[in-house]
């Protein structure tokens, strides 16, 4: 069984607060990433991270930023936060020894809504 | 172009019928291929994963690559109603995050 946790599971606020959704997996995994998916559609990756201090974009262009200072932790933050933003993010993680693994571990998600 | 492409469905199959997914991919270097299920309202779960041209059974499931073809599908054998969710085809090229398509919605009915 996965252990990676992601806070809040559901988030409501206001338009132009700052909010933080965390996500720690205690695997030991190098390899964390941040997924967007709205409902009925793909996931897109936003962030990923292949270890401390390593943080890069996916391919979806998002107004977010992520850190890495600890290997457990990869947490990810909207400065001000607009309806657009409204959507479920997903939080995975995934072993970093071999090379061809796309077995990622997910997070319940947090679905967060910004009247 | 998107780079995973499925049909989204919904793929409607009697309890016991063989449900057949399918998923193509347009980055040739592409080197391995997963499949996901993702019940509604949860996070997705690996159900296999495939790397080389040809079969791979795994209880009632079976992938099938075809990488000439760009072509990669799930068999599910004497579907269940506890099949019915979302089928996601994902891809992985060496040194990249996974590539995701939209899913396929398998409903079971008994």
């Amino acid at each position: 069984e996965a252990d990676i946790y992601q806070t809040p599971r559901y988030l409501v606020i206001g338009t132009g607060k700052k909010i933080t959704l965390e996500c720690s997996q205690t695997m030991g995994h190098d390899k964390m990433y941040w997924y967007q998916q709205d409902p009925g559609m793909e996931l897109h990756l936003i962030h990923y991270s292949y270890g401390v201090n390593s943080t890069e974009k996916g391919d979806l262009s998002s107004e977010s930023t992520v850190s890495r200072i600890r290997t457990e932790h990869f947490p990810l933050t909207l400065e001000s936060a607009r309806p657009s933003h409204t959507s479920q993010y997903l939080c995975a993680s995934s072993d970093h020894f071999d090379p061809f693994t796309g077995e990622l571990f997910f997070g319940e998600g947090s679905r967060l809504t910004v009247l | 172009q998107k780079e995973v492409e499925q049909n989204s469905g919904p793929l409607s199959v009697p309890e016991g019928a063989i449900a057949s997914l399918n998923c193509t991919y347009s980055d040739r270097g592409s080197q391995s291929f997963f499949w996901y299920r993702q019940y509604s309202g949860k996070s997705p779960e690996l159900i296999m994963s495939i790397y080389s041209n040809g079969d791979k059974e795994d209880g009632r499931f079976t992938a099938q690559l075809n990488k000439a073809s760009q072509y990669v599908s799930l068999l599910i054998r004497d579907s269940q109603p506890s099949d019915s969710a979302t089928y996601l085809c994902a891809v992985n090229q060496a040194g990249t995050a996974l590539i995701f398509g939209k899913g396929t919605t398998l409903s079971v009915s008994s």
